[in-house]
């Protein structure tokens, strides 16, 4: 069975700083995809930023890029120029093939002013 | 604008009712999901179907029951059967089949409570 750790419960970060949430998961799929989604205290879930596992390239998007290690099984979000607008519950997800998504237990960020 | 659907929501019930949460996407998915969210377990999946009539259990099935008679709707029963109801229920939905924009949409959440 798949699964999905973040071993962080909680992060904090200066307000402009850089931090970056761990997420490792376990599989014996070759082609997979892995997100980090964020859920603001709306409780809205919001898509940050996806990752092909066949693509050797890390993605990114403006502020948010992760680092991918496949044969580590590691998927790692980097926050650059952190603000307080990224204070919010993060969450590693893993698709396999036949569309099933495994998500982690969270990480927890306070952005400090 | 296209999105997710979820009412009402807050909702109470009380022990030993029935109650339905309503999804509804307009999103032309094929694939809608629902999951169970409580404090520092992530979210847990409790059914999910590809097609419409067709559908399976997730981790945490029991307990709950779905339909899903339309491709937009994927209404969640949580039945008298269920021991601890009381959660943050969300609804998504994907594209049906591999591919790299293949990523879930959320609805905004249920909140039920068992008083």
């Amino acid at each position: 069975a798949q699964t999905v750790t973040q071993s962080q419960p909680e992060m904090s970060v200066q307000e402009a700083e850089t931090v970056t949430l761990s997420c490792t998961y376990d599989t014996s799929e070759s082609d997979y995809y892995l997100f980090w989604y964020k859920q603001p205290p709306s409780r809205q879930m919001i898509l940050v930023i996806r990752q092909e596992a066949y693509k050797q390239q890390n993605a990114t998007e403006n502020r948010f890029s992760v680092n991918f290690q496949k044969a580590a099984k590691s998927f790692s979000l980097k926050i650059s120029d952190s603000q307080l607008g990224d204070a919010a519950m993060y969450f590693c997800a893993y698709r396999r093939t036949g569309n099933q998504f495994y998500f982690g237990t969270g990480t927890s960020l306070t952005v400090i002013p | 604008d296209g999105g997710i659907t979820q009412s009402p929501k807050y909702l109470f019930r009380k022990e030993g009712q029935n109650v339905t949460l309503s999804c509804e996407q307009n999103l032309n998915h094929d694939a809608m999901y629902w999951y169970r969210q409580d404090p520092g377990q992530g979210l847990r999946l409790i059914y999910y179907s590809q097609i419409v009539n067709d559908f399976q259990k997730g981790d945490i099935a029991e307990g709950y029951s779905v339909s899903r008679e339309k491709k937009e709707s994927f209404p969640l029963t949580v039945t008298s059967a269920q021991k601890n109801p009381t959660a943050f229920y969300l609804c998504a939905s994907s594209r049906r089949g591999g591919g790299s924009y293949n990523e879930q949409f959320f609805g905004p959440g249920t909140r039920l409570t068992v008083l």
